[in-house]
């Protein structure tokens, strides 16, 4: 599976849009980007997956580079409701998921 | 649509002792997965299975961790005797997983049980 990097921590105030970066330079051709989130106490939840392609659901907007080496995943509207720790993971299939430390996305009012 | 359900939420015990974790996943999920998530950390795969055989337990502390799903529906995890290592929330998950199929697969998380051993 892909190795991703993603910084420690970000914040974000409420209402505007919070970005969360995800570099994955070794990511192979045929992995998917997933990107699963954890609110304080609860299990992960998933929010969106792409392979090239960018993607939008309910939840959110994902991004992947032409390269493919880097991703966004975008929050338009951040509420306090989406502080949560932020997980990006590439793998080759959704059962197959390696969870690194994430991203803590703290939104402020 | 119900969620992922686990008990018990809190389990406080000593070491050597021993303790089981249940789990009831969203019914028609083929795939039922423990994962064991240590403060600080993202979580670790345990077990997988695939209706009521394991796909994956390289991460299973064998000597002391044991896993079985019967009937392919309800799952429950084991440790005996624990260890103060083994404080941690242990998380139970769910999905449809057609197997070797990429993308999608997307997986359905329990509350989890936070077990702590003194």
């Amino acid at each position: 599976d892909a190795k991703t990097t993603q910084p420690t921590s970000m914040d974000c105030a409420e209402g505007r849009a919070a970005n969360l970066p995800c570099n994955h330079s070794t990511i192979s051709g045929n992995e998917y980007v997933y990107w699963y989130r954890q609110i304080h106490s609860q299990g992960p939840q998933y929010i969106i997956h792409g392979l090239k392609n960018n993607e939008t659901n309910e939840m959110a907007s994902l991004i992947i580079t032409e390269d493919r080496k880097s991703s966004t995943l975008i929050l338009p509207h951040a509420t306090l409701r989406d502080t949560a720790v932020y997980y990006c993971i590439g793998a080759l299939y959704g059962y197959k998921l390696v969870f690194g430390a994430g991203t803590i996305l703290r939104v402020k009012s | 649509e119900a969620g992922v359900a686990q008990s018990p939420r809190y389990k406080i015990i000593e070491k050597r002792q021993s303790v089981a974790f249940w789990c009831n996943p969203i019914s028609g999920h083929a795939t039922l997965y423990w994962y064991q998530q240590i403060l600080g950390q993202g979580p670790k795969l345990l077990i997988q299975f695939q209706n009521n055989g394991v796909v994956d337990d390289s991460q299973l502390p064998k000597d002391r961790f044991s896993a079985e799903r019967l009937k392919g529906v309800d799952s429950t995890l084991k440790i005996q005797p624990a260890k103060l290592e083994d404080s941690a929330v242990y998380l139970c998950a769910s999905s449809l997983a057609v197997l070797f199929r990429g993308g999608g697969n997307e997986q359905y998380f329990g509350p989890g049980t936070r077990l702590t051993v003194t």
